[in-house]
């Protein structure tokens, strides 16, 4: 079966440092990946997914499958990054069945 | 559009009532997930329909729970009984069968607690 680990439940950081918020998962096959945020009392909402190889709101992640990791980057945290951040993954072959790892609370320090 | 809409927002009730949670979709959404966030274990799936038909509920804890789509714009989550270890926030998020990002759609959450 499936699985997303998210071993942090918290990471805090100053303004202005690095951000990086680990992911892996346990898969055979070639999954989707996504990350998703919660924003203090807002929904919660699609950052990004692999397959866009975009950027948003300074974050990236690529999906590293030797790894079997999906690691949530950003060069300069802000304070309004601070968040729950999951991460998620859906099977292929059409499967509608999203798994979502424990989540990591992102602290980010003025 | 509103989005994704849960009702009530917040339910406080005591262990052996009944609790029955509301979701309306998106409309036009043809997949709904119900899910249940806890600082423990995070979000997990509950349960999900696509086209109101029950896909795979290997996530509902036990037979306390059950959910039902009757039409393509509403669904319950049902606790009979309730007890304290249910405290928890329950998301609904639902899905276009067309969406280019298979992006899923949260609802506010129910943030229950039982007594």
């Amino acid at each position: 079966a499936q699985r997303v680990t998210q071993p942090e439940k918290l990471l805090s950081v100053f303004k202005g440092a690095p951000v990086e918020l680990k992911c892996n998962y346990s898969y055979s096959g070639s999954p989707e990946l996504f990350w998703y945020v919660q924003y203090s009392r807002q929904r919660l909402q699609l950052l990004l997914r692999h397959i866009s190889r975009e950027s948003i709101k300074g974050f990236t992640a690529d999906l590293n499958k030797g790894e079997t990791s999906f690691h949530l980057k950003k060069p300069f945290a802000q304070e309004e990054d601070s968040a729950m951040y999951y991460c998620a993954l859906r099977l292929s072959g059409g499967y509608q069945k999203v798994t979502f790892g424990t989540g990591t609370k992102l602290q980010v320090i003025p | 559009d509103a989005g994704v809409i849960q009702s009530p927002r917040h339910e406080v009730t005591e262990m052996g009532q009944e609790v029955t949670l509301r979701c309306k979709p998106i409309s036009g959404h043809n997949s709904l997930f119900w899910y249940r966030q806890t600082m423990m274990r995070g979000l997990e799936l509950l349960i999900y329909f696509n086209n109101n038909v029950p896909i795979d509920d290997s996530g509902m804890p036990e037979d306390r729970f059950s959910a039902k789509m009757p039409n393509a714009s509403f669904s319950t989550l049902k606790i009979q009984p309730s007890e304290p270890r249910d405290s928890a926030v329950y998301f609904c998020a639902s899905r276009s069968g067309t969406s280019r990002y298979n992006e899923q759609f949260f609802g506010p959450g129910t943030r229950l607690t039982v007594l």
